[in-house]
Order: C-alpha cells, then sequence, then structure tokens
C-alpha cells in the first residue's frame, strides 16, 4: 500500500510564473489537508479537502492560492504569480473517510522562487 | 483556535541519556499528534493518541487529557534520534486541519 505522494519533490519557478504541487493520498483516503513550512519556521495548515470539496480553507493566502481535489485524480495545490515569500516546503496529508483525524503525510515539494 | 505549546525547543543531550519532551494545548481534542521531521525535512508520524500511553519502541508518549497535555519520551537516545520533534492538535478540537507546536531540535551526541 502506497504511502501518500507528492511530486514534484522539488520545484524552481521564477517570480510571475504558476506552480502547481500534486497530492496522492494513500489508497482509500477520501481527506486531504494541504501544509506550508516556511523556512525557520512551523507547519501551518492551509486547506482541508473531500472529494470535490473544500471543507476548511481558513488557512489559505487570500490570493493567487487555491485548491482541488477533483473526483478523479490527485489533489492540486495552484500558487499563481508566485513571489518569493511562496518558497517554502507544501506537506500534504491525507486520512481515511471514517475520520478520527488520523493523519499520514507526504514527502513534501520544496518549492523554491527565483 | 487551539494553541500548541512544546518545550524545550532544543536539546542537546548525550547518548543513552532519557529525554523527555513536553506538549500542552488549550482547546479539549479528539487526538493529538507526534510527528518527526529528520534534516532532509520528510515528515514521520510517530503517534497519535487520545488517551493513556503509546509505545512503539524505544519511544514512548502519555497524554493527560483533563491536563491538556502530553510528553513524548525516547529512552536510551542514540544519534540517529536527532531530528525535530512536533506536537499537534486539531485545530478546533475536531476533524479538521492539524495546529502544530514550534518543534524541539533534539540533538544527540555520541
Amino acid at each position: 500500500n502506497a504511502g501518500v505522494m507528492q511530486n514534484p519533490r522539488h520545484l524552481v519557478r521564477r517570480r510571475g510564473q504558476e506552480a502547481r504541487l500534486r497530492c496522492s493520498p494513500m489508497k482509500g483516503h477520501s481527506h486531504v489537508y494541504w501544509y506550508r513550512q516556511l523556512p525557520e519556521e512551523g507547519l501551518k495548515f492551509m486547506v482541508y479537502l473531500q472529494k470535490e470539496n473544500i471543507i476548511d480553507e481558513s488557512g489559505m493566502p487570500k490570493e493567487r492560492f487555491s485548491a482541488e481535489f477533483p473526483k478523479e485524480g490527485p489533489s492540486i495545490l495552484r500558487i499563481q504569480q508566485v513571489v518569493r515569500g511562496d518558497s517554502a516546503a507544501y506537506f500534504c496529508a491525507s486520512s481515511p473517510p471514517t475520520g478520527g483525524n488520523e493523519q499520514y503525510f507526504g514527502p513534501g515539494t520544496r518549492l523554491t522562487v527565483t | 483556535k487551539n494553541e500548541v505549546e512544546q518545550s524545550p525547543q532544543n536539546l542537546t543531550a548525550q547518548e543513552g541519556e532519557f529525554i523527555t519532551i513536553n506538549c500542552s494545548y488549550s482547546v479539549g481534542i479528539s487526538a493529538l499528534h507526534w510527528l518527526q521531521q529528520h534534516p532532509g525535512g520528510g515528515i514521520v508520524s510517530l503517534f497519535m493518541l487520545s488517551s493513556g500511553k503509546k509505545k512503539h519502541g524505544r519511544l514512548i508518549a502519555t497524554i493527560n487529557i483533563q491536563e491538556k497535555h502530553s510528553s513524548l519520551h525516547i529512552t536510551a537516545s542514540h544519534p540517529r534520534d536527532s531530528a525535530v520533534y512536533i506536537c499537534a492538535a486539531p485545530g478546533r478540537g475536531g476533524a479538521d486541519g492539524l495546529t502544530f507546536g514550534k518543534g524541539t531540535h533534539l540533538i544527540i551526541q555520541p
């Protein structure tokens, strides 16, 4: 049973470009969480999604950031017009539909904006 | 919103020492998580516990729900235990995004 997969593992973008980060949850998991870890800072919650629904996006920046978890395929975190301050490690985690909040983390995507 | 506090922030110990990391949170929760982040950056979930104590190898996690406090212990510490240890609680006490402590940077010297 493969774990949570994230790709790419490393992503370099120039200022103004778009970044797309993908997260494939564990098999059978229908809940996905995205977290961000800025350099020298702790992890922060961004968004919580279930299939085709955004449940909680209270941690998402108001502009340029969006997330989706379609019926088929991975969850996508999209950052438009990236700025240097978006450079961070982005982790996703998944949990099973039974709830209980047990979360399994992916290896993360390290975004560098030049 | 749950506030999660961890201590100590940094801890350096000698190989073989017994290690304790503490975590307190402000809002009643269904379960508390302990995570490990190695220098390479990957995150491993060590424990999720809602009551009592759990043990995995040399790692022990305890939680006191009434006092909103949890501890992570490492027995017979080893240099390979060097990592950042993070506790996390559900943000609003239920099944939603986690709120994280700032982490404890642990260094075990040979």
